[in-house]
């Protein structure tokens, strides 16, 4: 079956736009997690979701950032007025459920200039 | 504060060795735990899940939980040039009114040929 996907798998922006970064999770799984990493780092949890709703948003480094998860599904990760700070790989996973095996997607690269 | 800790390394091991890689954890009450593998550049995946004290035996790996002492470890045997990577250790956590998944920032592993 298919993994969790992300798109796009590298972004390129300018310093001060808004980026969208996209996750379709495993079919099935409940639960859908974003975490950041910068090189060499280790995971940041940003947010997760349980069905539509974010239990827990404290990861999100300011109010820039915001998520969105539709339909028990696909979730997005916005990104407002970006920063240089702001780059890192974005990760996605998702789970059966909250205390499961998390699945990751392969990334977003995420490069302000 | 909901905390799991690993040595970040580099741990050194030679060709054939035995690589024992450790983690701790702060919540008594932590019920499930996970060893992820990383490559550099690429996303983390699963490598065991051990949820009863004692050891779990999957091929070249062994995975050890102390609930008493709080530690959970991940034993490779007969270590490989490709078992070079970060491994990374996660813990279910019990936080007000939610259950989540803790990662710690992973120890850095390089076999040496």
């Amino acid at each position: 079956g298919a993994g969790v996907s992300q798109s796009p798998s590298n972004k390129v922006t300018e310093k001060g736009k808004d980026v969208e970064l996209r996750c379709d999770p495993i079919s099935g799984h409940t639960a859908l997690y974003w975490y950041r990493q910068s090189l060499g780092q280790g995971l940041e949890f940003l947010i997760y979701f349980q069905g539509n709703s974010a239990p827990d948003k404290s990861g999100l480094p300011s109010d820039r950032f915001s998520a969105e998860r539709t339909g028990g599904s696909v979730s997005t990760l916005t990104i407002q007025r970006t920063q240089q700070e702001d780059s890192a790989v974005y990760l996605c996973a998702s789970s059966l459920s909250v205390q499961e095996t998390q699945y990751f997607g392969p990334g977003t690269r995420l490069l302000v200039l | 504060q909901k905390e799991v800790e690993q040595n970040s390394g580099p741990l050194s091991v030679p060709e054939g060795a035995i690589a024992s890689l450790n983690c701790t954890y702060s919540d008594r009450g932590s019920q499930s735990f996970f060893w992820y593998r990383q490559y550099s550049g690429k996303s983390p995946e699963l490598i065991m899940f051990i949820y009863s004290n004692g050891d779990k035996e999957d091929g070249r790996f062994t995975a050890q939980l102390n609930k008493a002492s709080q530690y959970v470890s991940l034993l490779i045997r007969d270590s490989q040039p490709s078992d070079s990577a970060t491994y990374l250790c996660a813990v279910n956590m019990r936080v007000p009114r939610d259950d989540k998944i803790i990662f710690g920032k992973g120890t850095r592993l390089h076999i040496l040929p």
